[in-house]
């Protein structure tokens, strides 16, 4: 089945330096979302990306999805504080006739942790 | 507009005992899952369901059954609870229409199981 894998597992910085956490799909897929968790919360989406080659940005946030689109990454510009928690990458499957379109599967996480 | 909602916040149970797991949205999502959270290994895809009356197994469903009998409701039963069940439950909805299927989650169920 489809696998998602993402590194690192965790990641600590100093306040203000840059982090990247990457996704890598066994399949191909037909669109990636990207969510992030606060310690002791639940999941909230961020972003999703269809087109290959696409980059999209969130103020510090800038997410990019592989021409093959089996690869993305988010990369976080001058972390704050505020961005502490686990980030999650999760990937959709390419259209299958008769089979199940809806399932996501996601990377185990990245933990990111900023020291003020 | 509640969002999705999710009940009870905590249950502790011993080995044995059943238990249901409830999940509600108001947002007329036809796409409903159930995901449980472990330390290290991310979120795991229990069952799913694209609409009243029609369930599926995802990655880990051994010892869960679900139902949909409504747009709104999906409710996660453990049959007969065992330590290896202690986790933290999410439940999801998305309208799961096009290609866009961003995920709503609710606020969680920790369970532990003794």
């Amino acid at each position: 089945g489809q696998q998602v894998m993402q590194i690192p597992q965790y990641q600590h910085v100093q306040e203000g330096e840059d982090f990247t956490t990457y996704c890598n799909s066994s399949t191909t897929l037909s669109n990636i979302q990207w969510y992030k968790q606060r310690p002791g919360g639940h999941p909230v989406f961020l972003i999703q990306l269809v087109k290959s080659g696409e980059v999209k940005k969130q103020k510090r946030l800038t997410f990019q999805f592989g021409e093959a689109k089996k690869n993305s990454s988010l990369h976080i510009t001058a972390t704050q504080t505020t961005d502490v928690g686990t980030y999650f990458c999760a990937g959709k499957g390419r259209f299958v006739s008769g089979g199940s379109n809806y399932k996501l599967t996601f990377g185990k996480g990245t933990l990111l942790t900023v020291n003020p | 507009n509640a969002g999705v909602t999710q009940t009870p916040k905590f249950q502790v149970l011993k080995t044995g005992q059943s238990m249901t797991l409830q999940c509600a949205q108001d947002m007329n999502h036809e796409y409903m899952s159930w995901y449980r959270q472990d330390p290290g290994m991310g979120l795991r895809l229990i069952h799913y369901s694209v609409g009243a009356g029609i369930t599926d197994q995802g990655e880990v469903p051994n010892g869960y059954n679900v139902s949909r009998s409504t747009t709104e409701d999906f409710p996660l039963r453990l049959l007969s609870a065992a330590p290896s069940q202690t986790s933290v439950y999410f439940c999801a909805s998305s309208t799961g229409r096009g290609s866009y299927n961003e995920q709503f989650f609710g606020p969680g169920t920790r369970l532990t199981v003794l």
